[in-house]
């Protein structure tokens, strides 16, 4: 079965500082991750994916199978920054379901 | 293309009465999503369809939970009797089926059940 944990629910920087946000799957094929963001009053879109290895608004995200994550990582923190964030697996092999972990709240303080 | 549309964005029910959540994929997407979000459980997959076919179900909470996609262009998500429990915010979103393809999200329907 597939699953995504997030085992913060709220986490809160400084503007400047290092921000990393956690995501650990359960897969037992080959996954799809990808993050998605939800700033306030705005619909859920993606970030980034993992296969694409890029850098979206500062924000870098490497998978590592040897120990199950895709952690979103950015060196400064902006407040612009300050959303809800949700990690997200993706089958493969026909099925196509999307599951989401359960989202972390940051914010970035001035 | 004006993006996965969802109606009615908010709505305010009592307990008991029946709730019908729509849903307007983007065109040529061929894959269907229905979500739920809550503080407590974050966004939990109810139930997808691919080519307009229900694929995976078993997120749907109860019987009193259904959802039908009658043609590529349409989706509702029907909640009857409708409980104060299921007071919530449901996401649609639609992707290609297949690939490392996004999902776009409507803007979401906030449900209201007194």
């Amino acid at each position: 079965a597939q699953r995504v944990t997030q085992p913060e629910k709220l986490l809160s920087v400084f503007k400047g500082a290092p921000v990393e946000l956690k995501c650990n799957y359960s897969y037992s094929g080959s996954p799809e991750l990808f993050w998605y963001v939800q700033y306030s009053r705005q619909r859920l879109q993606l970030l980034l994916r993992h296969i694409s290895r890029e850098s979206i608004k500062g924000f870098t995200a490497d998978l590592n199978k040897g120990e199950t994550s895709f952690h979103l990582k950015k060196p400064f923190a902006q407040e612009e920054d300050s959303a809800m964030y949700y990690c997200a697996l993706k089958s493969q092999g026909g099925s196509e379901k999307l599951v989401f972990g359960k989202g972390t709240k940051l914010t970035v303080n001035p | 293309d004006a993006g996965v549309i969802q109606s009615p964005r908010h709505e305010v029910t009592e307990m008991g009465q029946e709730v019908t959540l729509r849903c307007k994929p983007i065109s040529g997407h061929n894959s269907l999503f229905w979500y739920r979000q809550t503080m407590m459980r974050g966004l939990e997959l109810l139930i997808y369809f691919n080519n307009n076919v229900p694929i995976d179900d078993s997120g749907m909470p109860e019987d009193r939970f259904s959802a039908k996609m009658p043609n590529a262009s349409f989706s509702t998500l029907k909640i009857q009797p409708s409980e104060p429990r299921d007071s919530a915010v449901y996401f649609c979103a639609s992707s290609l089926f297949q690939g490392n393809t996004e999902a776009f999200f409507g803007q979401g329907t906030r449900l209201t059940v007194v």
